[in-house]
C-alpha cells in the first residue's frame, strides 16, 4: 500500500478563496482523520469519520471549514472563504481502529502545507 | 485546556548521549500513550506505544516509561543519534479511537 496520500503538498492563494484539500487512506482502514499543524497549537484534530460519517466535529474552527468523505477512498476538507490565519499544515491519518488499543496507531499522509495571503 | 503537555519546545543532545523527552497528561482515564517522530516535510510516524497496565515497554535504542501516579511519561533514546533529529510528539488515546496530542518536541542531536 502506498499510504495514506494527500493532495495538492503545497498550495499558495489569496484570501477569500476557496480552498480543497484531498486525502486517500490506506485501504481497509475504518478512521479517517484531519489535523491542523501550527507553531502555537501543535497537532489539532479538526474532525474525524468512522465508515465515511462523520463522528467528532467539535475542532473545526468555525463555519468555513467543512469536510466530507463520500466514500471509503475519499475525503476532502474545505476552507471557503479562506482567511490568513488558516495558513498551517494540513494533515491527514487514517487507523483501523477497532477495539484493540493498537489498531488505533494513525499512519500520517505527507500533508499539504497552505499559505493564505 | 491541554490534557496532554509537552512543556520543553526544543532539547539538544550530544551525539552518543541519552535524549529523556518529558510528557504530562491530565485525564486519568486514558490508558494507552503513543510517541510519533516527525521529520521536516513529512507527516508524523508512529515510533512506540506503552498501555497503562505497563511502566516501560522497549524497543531497541527507544524506550517509553509510564508513572500512572504523577501522570507522566518520557521517551529515553539510548545512545542518540544524528538522524533522530526531529519533533517528538506524545499522544494519549481517548475515547472513539480519538489521539490527543501534545504540542512536541524539537530534539536535536548534535554530531
Amino acid at each position: 500500500d502506498a499510504g495514506v496520500i494527500q493532495s495538492p503538498r503545497h498550495e499558495v492563494t489569496e484570501m477569500g478563496q476557496e480552498v480543497t484539500l484531498r486525502c486517500k487512506p490506506i485501504s481497509g482502514h475504518d478512521y479517517l482523520f484531519w489535523y491542523r499543524q501550527t507553531m502555537m497549537r501543535g497537532l489539532e484534530l479538526l474532525i474525524y469519520f468512522n465508515n465515511n460519517v462523520p463522528i467528532d466535529d467539535s475542532g473545526m474552527p468555525e463555519d468555513r471549514f467543512s469536510a466530507k468523505m463520500p466514500n471509503a477512498s475519499f475525503s476532502t476538507l474545505k476552507i471557503q472563504p479562506s482567511e490568513p490565519r488558516d495558513s498551517a499544515v494540513y494533515f491527514c491519518a487514517s487507523s483501523l481502529g477497532s477495539g484493540r488499543a493498537s489498531d488505533n496507531e494513525q499512519f500520517f499522509g505527507p500533508g499539504t502545507r497552505l499559505t493564505v495571503l | 485546556d491541554q490534557q496532554v503537555k509537552q512543556n520543553s519546545p526544543s532539547l539538544s543532545v550530544q551525539e552518543g548521549r541519552i535524549s529523556i523527552l518529558n510528557c504530562d497528561y491530565t485525564n486519568s482515564m486514558f490508558d494507552y500513550f503513543l510517541w510519533y517522530k516527525k521529520y521536516p516535510a513529512e507527516g508524523p510516524t508512529f515510533l512506540i506505544s506503552i498501555s497503562s497496565i505497563k511502566d516501560k515497554n522497549e524497543d531497541g535504542r527507544f524506550t517509553v516509561f509510564l508513572n500512572k501516579s504523577a501522570k507522566h511519561l518520557s521517551l529515553h533514546i539510548v545512545p542518540s543519534q544524528p538522524g533522530d533529529s526531529a519533533v517528538y510528539f506524545c499522544a494519549a488515546l481517548s475515547e472513539g479511537g480519538k489521539l490527543i496530542f501534545g504540542q512536541g518536541t524539537e530534539l536535536s542531536v548534535k554530531p
